[in-house]
């Protein structure tokens, strides 16, 4: 039963457009979200986090949107650089227990 | 650095030996976790320890599989009578003690492969 889903399992984007990563979750009870980013042969990079009582979280050109009624969030990377090029992991926890993660998405941003 | 740390970064074993790996987490992290990740998969939960204190393991972690924290600094994850199923990466992960939620930090993890 996968509790964060990531539909889609690439993405491809040209340079200085806008990316957008999808991310699905069934559990409701789920209030903190995080967006990591991995190299191959890498661990997992913290990208960005957004907690349930916000809707929106912002980091340079890192922006993380959450719909709490939809269980549905959302990172947007503009403008997309090629050094973005990696998979993205999209995790989510309920209370302090340990992060749930998506199966990831692989982007790819083509100069 | 302080980041964490992951020791072997890469491991072949034949099928039926035992293998260990090491983590050394941020000095000042309370929390330390091991997940694993196959191809194609996102990073998935093993276990954790809150100091020493193992607080939760996955059904993932058979009773082949075996964590310690002893003094609750590094970790080893104990790998006995492996099988070609074992094969993955390894990863541990630190994050402080949450009183609210933060993130974890991971490390370069440990690529396990068993032949």
């Amino acid at each position: 039963d996968q509790q964060v889903k990531q539909n889609s399992p690439s993405l491809s984007v040209q340079e200085g457009r806008i990316s957008i990563l999808n991310c699905d979750y069934t559990n409701s009870m789920f209030d903190y979200f995080l967006w990591y980013k991995k190299y191959p042969a890498e661990g997992p990079t913290f990208l960005i986090s957004i907690s349930s009582i916000k809707d929106k979280n912002e980091d340079g050109r890192f922006t993380v949107f959450l719909n709490k009624s939809a269980k549905h969030l959302s990172l947007h990377i503009v403008p997309s650089q090629p050094g973005d090029s990696a998979v993205y992991f999209c995790a989510a926890s309920e209370g302090n227990t340990p992060l749930v993660f998506g199966k990831g998405t692989r982007l790819s941003v083509i100069a | 650095d302080t980041g964490v740390s992951q020791d072997p970064r890469h491991k072949i074993t034949k099928r039926g030996q035992n293998v260990t790996f090491r983590c050394d987490p941020i000095s000042e992290h309370n929390r330390l976790y091991w997940y694993r990740q196959t191809l194609g998969q996102g990073p998935e939960f093993l276990t954790y320890f809150q100091n020493e204190a193992q607080l939760e393991k996955s059904r993932l972690l058979s009773d082949r599989f075996s964590a310690e924290r002893p003094k609750g600094s590094f970790s080893t994850l104990e790998i006995q009578r492996t099988e070609q199923g074992d094969s993955a990466m390894y990863l541990c992960a630190s994050s402080l003690d949450p009183v609210m939620n933060t993130e974890a930090f991971f490390g370069q993890g440990t690529r396990l492969t068993v032949v």
